[in-house]
Order: structure tokens, then C-alpha cells, then sequence
């Protein structure tokens, strides 16, 4: 499996509170992304990024926020967060032609 | 826009039989890849298989294979001697740049249920 990690892996939470999901890899890879996944759905981009100090808002609008400070970390942080916000996160890296996926946060907002 | 369509929620598919997964995309490009991942529960996103459209073979990768129809923007996925290890949700996904980057488009997904 490929080296791209991401904590907490589980996360419940009251609402309003501000919330940071982690995302490392270790393969130097530039190109980052994270996607929202509601239960055997399907992946809806939410950020991207394409090195560091580059962040794009994806396909699908989202209160998140992202930072590419170094190119081995992508966290993901929410500044309020909701019941909507409710979803598995995952985080991906790109390398040529293939994506390697994170484990995924699932995140519960109470 | 692009788009991905799996029609099939759900399949299930006896032990050591061989199942079919379907898959169509509609695109205006010429050149772009086509993937299929396996999503186990609880486990991470893999990669099944690519496809780069310029090529008219089908890949292979072991037990999976793929009919990749490009008149017809079809691209299915096939597993043969299926195995319990396999049950998953599997996802098609269409590869695309746009605004300078590459960008992935996925399908709904389909539940595959092998049974023993």
C-alpha cells in the first residue's frame, strides 16, 4: 500500500467546534487532493493542490479550508463545524498516472 | 463536463464465477485514462487497473480486465475466478486536466458481493 497517511482516523465532535483532519505522504509527490465520501458514495472533489504554497477549491463547494505548507503535509481544517460536515474525508496524492487514496477520516459532528 | 456512470449499485457473484462490471463516461477529449478502484470496507482506496485511451488493447492485471469500447465510451471491468477478498465497492473514474492540473471524476461505485 502506498505511504499516505491520515489521523484521526475516527472523530466525533460537538458542533462549533474547529477541527483539523491530518494528511501526510511520504513519496514527495506534488499533487494532493482531498474528496468528501458519504457512505458508498461516490468521491466529490473538495480541495487540490498542486505543490506547495498552491491550493485550489475542488468541483464540490465546501466550508474547509486547506494549507500546503510542505510539500509532504495537506491538513484539511474546518473552522466550525456542523452536523452536515458529517462524511468520510479522504486524502490523495498523485504520481504520473495513478492515485493513491489515504484511509480515510470519518468524521460525526453531533 | 465530464461524466461517469455506473448503473449497477449492487451485483453479486458466486465464488470462482466471473462477474462484469459496468462503466460509461461521456467526454469530449481524445487522450485521457480511465481507472478502476476498489474501495474494501473500513480499508483504504486501491487501484484495480488503468487504461490509457490511446491504446486499443485492453489491460490486464491478473484476474481483472477491462473491454474498453471507445466509440462507444464504455469501459467495463471483468473478474474472473472471483474470490471472497474481493467483495468491495469498485469505482470508475475518468482522468481529466483541467485548470492545470489533473482531476479525477468518479462513478457512484458498485457494491460487489461474492458469495461463498
Amino acid at each position: 500500500e502506498a505511504d499516505i497517511y491520515q489521523t484521526p482516523r475516527y472523530l466525533v465532535i460537538g458542533t462549533g467546534k474547529k477541527i483539523t483532519l491530518e494528511c501526510s505522504q511520504t513519496m514527495g509527490h506534488d499533487k494532493m487532493y482531498w474528496y468528501q465520501q458519504d457512505p458508498g458514495m461516490e468521491l466529490h472533489l473538495i480541495h487540490y493542490s498542486y505543490g506547495v504554497n498552491s491550493t485550489e477549491k475542488g468541483d464540490l463547494s465546501s466550508e474547509s479550508t486547506v494549507s500546503r505548507i510542505r510539500t509532504e503535509h495537506f491538513p484539511l481544517t474546518l473552522e466550525s463545524a456542523r452536523p452536515s460536515h458529517t462524511s468520510q474525508y479522504l486524502c490523495a496524492s498523485t504520481y504520473f498516472n495513478e492515485q493513491f487514496f489515504g484511509p480515510g477520516t470519518r468524521l460525526t459532528v453531533l | 463536463a465530464q461524466t461517469v456512470t455506473q448503473s449497477q449499485p449492487e451485483m453479486s457473484v458466486q465464488e470462482a464465477e466471473t462477474v462484469t462490471l459496468s462503466c460509461t463516461y461521456d467526454t469530449s477529449e481524445s487522450d485521457y485514462y480511465l481507472f478502476w478502484y476498489k474501495q474494501p470496507p473500513s480499508r483504504q482506496m486501491i487501484l484495480v487497473i488503468r487504461q490509457e485511451a490511446y491504446k486499443q488493447q485492453n489491460a490486464t492485471e491478473n484476474r481483472f480486465s477491462v473491454n474498453f469500447q471507445k466509440a462507444a465510451k464504455s469501459f467495463s471491468l471483468k473478474i474472473s475466478d472471483s474470490q471472497l477478498g474481493d467483495a468491495a465497492m469498485y469505482f470508475c473514474a475518468y482522468r481529466t486536466f483541467t485548470s492545470g492540473t489533473y482531476k479525477y471524476i468518479f462513478g457512484t461505485g458498485t457494491r460487489l458481493k461474492v458469495l461463498a
